[in-house]
């Protein structure tokens, strides 16, 4: 159990347009989503935590209008980069925690994002 | 605040020998304790926690970890490595305030095996 996906797995974008990442908890309830940055070869960045319902929590550092976080349901939760530029170019990871047992998290298979 | 060192960005063995991942943390609380694996271009999955009840923990494919308090470490072991034990290897922490979710992670710990 605990199943995470993302979706898409890969995206290329021109820069100026906006990209939509979806995670979804496939087998349980998520209390709550986190999204993640991770550059090469190097350890992951906390962007922002998002409870079901209620606004996200971005990090110091991270511009939330720039990185919209939508958490519609216990399940599904969504990033969207927008106004993408080169520099946005990145992995982007998301993880899901579920109440029984917080604070684990559990991680989707990440998506590979490329701004032209 | 919490932080997690990784001693070793680098570590490589022979296929067979023993693994030894070092992770210490720096918490004013008995912490919670993770070790995720990553191989490229994929997310990280759970190998083991450490919760607060027994010291030594068994995690997926071999890997076990024990909670040393005295030394705040949590290092990762195995004692053959396989060839497909080769990845990134994260530890990270979070403390047990009520609420808190938040995992810190430590820099990365790349394993090589050699054949």
């Amino acid at each position: 159990g605990a199943v995470v996906s993302q979706h898409p797995s890969r995206v290329i974008c021109k820069s100026g347009t906006s990209v939509k990442i979806e995670c979804r908890s496939l087998d349980f309830q998520a209390t709550t989503m986190f999204w993640y940055r991770q550059f090469p070869k190097q350890s992951l960045m906390l962007m922002a935590t998002s409870n079901e319902g209620s606004k996200a929590t971005y990090e110091q550092g991270v511009e939330k209008d720039k990185f919209l976080i939508n958490h519609a349901s216990l399940t599904l939760s969504t990033l969207t980069v927008t106004s993408a530029h080169p520099e946005d170019s990145s992995f982007y990871i998301c993880s899901a925690s579920r109440s029984s047992d917080t604070p684990t998290q559990y991680f989707g298979p990440g998506t590979r994002l490329t701004v032209l | 605040a919490q932080s997690v060192t990784q001693l070793g960005s680098h570590v490589s063995v022979s296929e067979g020998a023993l693994v030894l991942l070092r992770c210490n943390y720096s918490s004013s609380v008995p912490p919670y304790l993770f070790w995720y694996v990553q191989y490229p271009n994929q997310g990280l999955q759970l190998l083991l926690k450490y919760t607060s009840a027994a010291t030594l923990v068994k995690g997926i494919n071999g890997f076990e970890a024990e909670f040393k308090k005295s030394e705040t470490s949590f290092h990762l072991t195995k004692p053959s490595a396989h060839m497909s034990d080769a990845a990134e290897y994260f530890c990270a922490v979070s403390d047990r305030v009520q609420g808190a979710q938040k995992l810190v992670f430590g820099q990365g710990t790349r394993l090589t095996i050699n054949p």
